[in-house]
């Protein structure tokens, strides 16, 4: 399955780095979104993107800066992270039909900050 | 709060029937979700119920009771690779989808 794909798949960074975490979505849908999956803990809804424009920020950290150029590209921006960021995040899209759609994931960022 | 419930972990035999349960407590209701994730892979989803009821789909069912706030998975003809976590979320009435943290399943031959 390569619906959504994301790069790299493993990130290693320190407290002071700078990196980009990138997502394509090749089924044609317009919404997509940044989750946080910590171990053992419910996925947590980062950033939507509906139609290019963003229509959620859960109240994340400014150290996460989200950016869509395109209905088909998604990149989440970081810098300064803490230890505690370390977490697989995964970015999911969707067709929006009013709140009835399915969505699809991407295998992820496992991402580690030291 | 939004709350979902599911066990942490189960486990159960090759060839058997498990269910997995999943209780809900959020701010309206517009459909519940299970999706199913291996280990180091993307969740893919298995199954949507918005109307009370059993929906079957092959060696899966998903049942919904809305009124008791209450999900469950049934998964039959078990086999080793439906080892993997089974995510329940919820749809509220905002159209945000609330997530369960999700239950381990665990296949012994």
């Amino acid at each position: 399955e390569t619906g959504v794909t994301q790069t790299p798949r493993h990130l290693v960074m320190g407290m002071t780095n700078k990196k980009s975490l990138k997502c394509e979505q090749h089924l044609g849908h317009n919404a997509m979104y940044w989750y946080k999956q910590s171990a053992k803990k419910p996925l947590e809804l980062m950033f939507v993107y509906n139609f290019k424009e963003q229509t959620e920020n859960n109240s994340v950290p400014s150290r996460f800066s989200p950016e869509c150029p395109n209905s088909s590209h998604l990149f989440l921006h970081l810098h300064t992270l803490q230890p505690e960021d370390s977490a697989l995040y995964l970015c999911a899209s969707s067709q929006d039909k009013g709140g009835q759609e399915t969505q699809y994931f991407g295998p992820g960022t496992r991402l580690l900050v030291l | 709060g939004q709350n979902i419930d599911q066990p942490t972990e189960m486990t159960a035999t090759e060839g058997a029937i498990v269910q997995i349960n999943c209780t809900y407590q959020t701010s309206g209701f517009n459909g519940l979700f299970w999706y199913q994730q291996h280990a180091g892979e993307a969740p893919t989803f298995l199954s949507y119920n918005v109307l009370d009821g059993l929906e079957e789909k092959g060696r899966f069912s998903s049942f919904l009771s809305r009124s008791k706030g209450y999900s469950y998975l049934l998964l039959k003809e078990l086999q080793m690779k439906d080892s993997a976590s089974y995510l329940c979320a919820v749809r509220d009435s905002n159209y945000q989808l609330i997530w369960g943290a999700g239950t381990k399943l665990i296949i012994k031959p």
